[in-house]
């Protein structure tokens, strides 16, 4: 069965909105959970690193104000796009990993986001 | 820091015929390396995995690779493509990131084909 579990898998909104994506581990309690993004046709490219109780660390060129991470139990993490615009379509995926040398990373479905 | 190199945008083959995804890699230790596969509009599914133990790796759905360390090389194979085996797949090494946290680095993906 699915290990992680991923909403909305599609969201369609107008500009400016926020669009809030949600992360649930389900098969176990992930301290760490990954959010990546991914263009038409390219690679997953990690955004940030959020840790169970404290704050994201995210990767360089990454906006902390526009996409912010919570991460407030060790079964979720949600991530939320403000004020969001066009260029802010794509498809955003979540991981979790039970921790340790070599384990895998479990990855949701996706989500889908186009800002209209 | 770790690097992941596939060597082929994209292959197609013809059905009952062998697959050959290649990778190669870049590491200044003994790297964990996978290799995930992605159906269109879905998350990563992990194929398989390799962490120090046997050189040779089997998967799931067929899927095989062989770490050979000699030539940087995490080679991903199938002796027979099914139809459903069309999708994208990412080679994948594992990096130290915030507070032991195993970070992924993705290649940028072959996709399969296959041909009835």
């Amino acid at each position: 069965g699915a290990v992680v579990s991923q909403h909305p898998s599609w969201v369609i909104c107008k500009s400016g909105t926020s669009v809030k994506i949600e992360c649930r581990s389900l098969d176990f309690q992930a301290t760490t959970m990954f959010w990546y993004r991914q263009f038409p046709k390219q690679s997953l490219m990690l955004m940030a690193t959020s840790n169970e109780g404290s704050k994201a660390t995210y990767e360089q060129g990454v906006e902390k104000d526009k996409f912010l991470i919570n991460h407030a139990s060790l079964t979720l993490s949600t991530l939320t796009v403000t004020s969001a615009h066009p260029e802010d379509s794509s498809f955003y995926i979540c991981s979790v990993t039970a921790g340790g040398s070599g384990k895998p990373q479990h990855f949701g479905d996706g989500t889908r986001l186009s800002i209209l | 820091a770790q690097s992941v190199t596939q060597l082929d945008s994209h292959v197609s083959v013809s059905e009952g015929t062998p697959v050959l995804l290649r990778c190669n890699y870049s590491s200044s230790y003994s790297p964990s390396l996978f290799w995930y596969v992605q159906h269109p509009n879905k998350g990563l599914q992990l194929l398989l995995k390799y962490t120090s133990a046997a050189t040779l790796v089997k998967g799931i759905n067929g899927f095989e690779a062989e770490f050979k360390k000699s030539e940087t090389s995490f080679h991903l194979t199938k002796p027979s493509a099914h139809m459903s085996d069309a999708a994208e797949y990412f080679c994948v090494v594992s990096d130290k990131g915030v507070q032991g946290a195993q970070k992924l680095v993705f290649g940028q993906g072959t996709r399969l084909t296959i041909n009835p």
